[in-house]
């Protein structure tokens, strides 16, 4: 059964780096099926594609994130990670890891969430 | 590309037929999603590929449409049902993900 899970500081300070690890378990992130990706929801507030990391090392990223975020596979190449760079209050928000059809983009597994806040 | 959801929210009563629709600004296939989301927990896979429906998914969910029109339909509401569900695409040549802005379905 696949599994993913977040993990990292639940507080950051303004202007510093947020950064998140999401392990996978039962998967392998090398799969040619499937790219894995980065979603938040800031609280009460819709779901935000965040970006994503392909097999092969590819990245995409939301063009109104892209100058501050930071997709990457570890070694181990069952974990991923995200890097938000100069973060606001406008970044506080549930993190999601979830996998995606490579082929129609549908994310069928994701992690649990984690929520990060931004306040000094 | 941008998606649209109508209605923004919606109450309804158990055993009512619920229609959600998802506007795409340009054509997009059949490439999207449908997902239900409960407070506090993680989005749940509905339907794929417009119509096909994720397995251990209830059969009262059905999706429908193509190209920049698609339809979420829910047969009989449920209690379980009371949640709010995002449409989402991919785009095939960006290969960047948009969700709509949700619906929110609550109990009349």
């Amino acid at each position: 059964q696949l599994q993913l899970q977040e993990s990292g500081p639940g507080l950051v300070r303004p202007s510093e780096t947020l950064s998140l690890t999401c392990t996978v378990s039962g998967d392998s992130i090398s799969s040619r099926n499937y790219f894995w990706g980065w979603v938040r929801q800031p609280p009460g507030k819709g779901l935000e594609w965040i970006g994503s990391i392909y097999y092969s090392g590819n990245t995409h990223y939301n063009p109104s994130l892209t100058r501050r975020v930071t997709i990457s596979v570890e070694t181990s190449k069952i974990q991923f990670s995200l890097k938000v760079n100069s973060v606001t209050a406008a970044d506080t928000a549930v993190y999601y890891c979830a996998r995606h059809s490579a082929n129609w983009g549908f994310a069928d597994y994701w992690g649990q969430g984690t929520l990060v806040t931004v306040s000094s | 590309i941008q998606l649209t959801q109508s209605p923004s929210s919606l109450s309804a009563s158990v055993g009512d037929r619920v229609t959600i629709t998802c506007r795409a600004s340009q054509g997009i296939s059949s490439y999207l999603a449908w997902y239900q989301q409960k407070p506090g927990k993680a989005p749940k896979l509905l339907i794929y590929g417009a119509s096909s429906l994720q397995s251990g998914v209830p059969s009262r969910f059905s999706g429908d449409g193509s190209g920049t029109e698609f339809t979420l339909t829910i047969s009989s509401l449920q209690p379980e049902d009371f949640a709010t569900y995002y449409c989402q695409q991919l785009n095939s040549y960006s290969r960047r993900v948009t969700f709509g802005p949700g619906t929110k379905v609550d109990i009349k």
